[in-house]
């Protein structure tokens, strides 16, 4: 199994740029989450799925979009990036509400 | 609204030392809490996971504590080796916001284990 997969690694945008942070699972996990981690103020919650077709906004969401068409994937729509969008983006996923959870090696977004 | 906190925010110890990483967070109508070690610019990795009805978990040099009541977990770690160093975070499901797909993050430990 690859596990969660994000892409791209890193990403450079100007400000008003609108892009989609790709992120994938092969387990089979139902629940799949967003989180943005910036420095001292840990991982924030941005959007989250607890099935295909269902999508609930987290702490942070004004912004970004999600859709969940498939079980495997959980796209980050962001629609028109902003400086203070920059930050590391992770993708997780887990089996079940209380199964540890699987988490992507993370974007690391730049937004001039 | 669910905070977590911890101490302390940066850790130096000899190797072989055993130590002790703190978590508290405010709300005790808690799913489970996890600690998750996080290696320079990697992602996380889930150490242990505790559910709400258990007080403690175990893997191999690893344990961790719960106790819901007074808003506290710990981390122990036996022994501790350079391979050790890392940020360990502390995160939080709420009981009634979803579980586990729902984490409230402490903003970690930066642990050094030096020779």
């Amino acid at each position: 199994n690859a596990g969660v997969t994000q892409t791209p690694k890193f990403q450079v945008l100007k400000t008003g740029q609108s892009m989609t942070l790709q992120c994938a699972q092969d387990m089979n996990h139902e629940y799949m989450s967003w989180y943005r981690q910036d420095p001292g103020m840990g991982l924030r919650l941005i959007h989250y799925s607890v099935g295909a077709g269902i999508t609930d906004q987290g702490e942070v969401p004004n912004g970004y979009n999600v859709s969940r068409s498939t079980t495997e994937d959980f796209p980050l729509r962001l629609l028109s990036a902003a400086p203070s969008q920059t930050s590391v983006y992770f993708c997780a996923s887990s089996q079940t509400s209380g199964s540890p959870g699987f988490f992507g090696p993370g974007t690391r977004l730049t937004v001039l | 609204k669910q905070e977590v906190t911890q101490i302390p925010a940066a850790l130096s110890v000899p190797e072989g030392e055993n130590l002790v990483l703190n978590c508290s967070f405010t709300d005790s109508a808690i799913y489970n809490l996890q600690w998750f070690r996080q290696d320079p610019g990697k992602g996380l990795t889930s150490l242990l996971l505790i559910q709400s009805s258990q007080r403690e978990q175990t893997s191999g040099r690893l344990n961790a504590s719960l106790d819901k009541s007074s808003g506290r977990s710990t981390l122990y770690i036996a022994a501790s080796q350079p391979g050790d160093s890392a940020t360990y975070l502390c995160a939080v499901a709420g009981a009634f916001t979803g579980g586990g797909n729902k984490l409230t993050f402490g903003t970690g430990t930066q642990l050094k284990v030096e020779l």
